[in-house]
């Protein structure tokens, strides 16, 4: 069964770049790998989504190399308002099978 | 608006109860799921439909039911619950299984006594 492995939290101050590698063993060759933000007592959100290499969008950016073994979901310049649970997503090997999140990184950014 | 809707958002009841979690999309959505969240578990997939009469277990599935009769609807159903399930669910849907972002509804929180 694949699995995704992050740190269990984080801590940043404001103004900082802060870095959360997922690793993730046995994902799809052809799949994405896809970050989620979770606010307490809200449902988790899209950050950012990624095959390979760099993507970035306008709050985040997403490294991937070329093994596909692990992504970095990086967030620039944080502010107290991105502090949340971040969640890793990668699709299993294997066709039509459980979508297994990490157990969530818990950033705190603090003043 | 673009929504998964989950009804009720809070409910406290008793163990052998047979209860409902409905869940919605109005979004023309493929791939339906449900997820439990508890403390130091992360999100855990309970099922998943692909489609519409498609429905896998997912990694937690004892104690659950789901049925995709439409696409818009995916109720989870707990025929005799259990205090081991009492969590905070989640219901989420995309375009398909993993190439396009989830979106979640706002949780449902269930006590079992």
């Amino acid at each position: 069964l694949a699995k995704t492995t992050q740190p269990i939290s984080m801590d940043s101050y404001e103004g900082q770049e802060v870095n959360i590698t997922c690793s993730h063993n046995n994902i799809a060759t052809n799949d994405y790998i896809t970050w989620y933000q979770q606010f307490p007592s809200q449902g988790p959100r899209f950050i950012i989504q990624g095959y390979k290499t760099k993507v970035t969008n306008e709050v985040a950016s997403l490294f991937i190399p070329a093994d596909r073994k692990s992504s970095t979901l990086s967030l620039p310049r944080v502010s107290l308002s991105d502090t949340a649970v971040y969640y890793c997503l990668g699709a299993p090997r294997t066709g039509n099978t459980p979508l297994v999140f990490g157990k969530g990184t818990r950033l705190s950014v603090i003043a | 608006e673009a929504q998964v809707t989950q009804n009720p958002r809070y409910l406290i009841t008793v163990t052998g109860k047979k209860l409902t979690v409905t869940c919605s999309q109005n979004m023309n959505h493929e791939y339906m799921s449900w997820y439990r969240q508890d403390p130091g578990l992360g999100l855990r997939q309970i099922y998943y439909s692909m489609n519409v009469e498609v429905t896998d277990k997912g990694d937690v599935p004892e104690g659950y039911k789901v049925s995709r009769k439409e696409k818009r609807n995916f109720p989870l159903i707990l025929e005799s619950p259990s205090p081991n399930q009492t969590s905070l669910y989640f219901c989420a849907s995309s375009l398909d299984r993993v190439n396009q972002p989830q979106h979640f509804g706002d949780g449902t929180r269930l006590s079992i006594l």
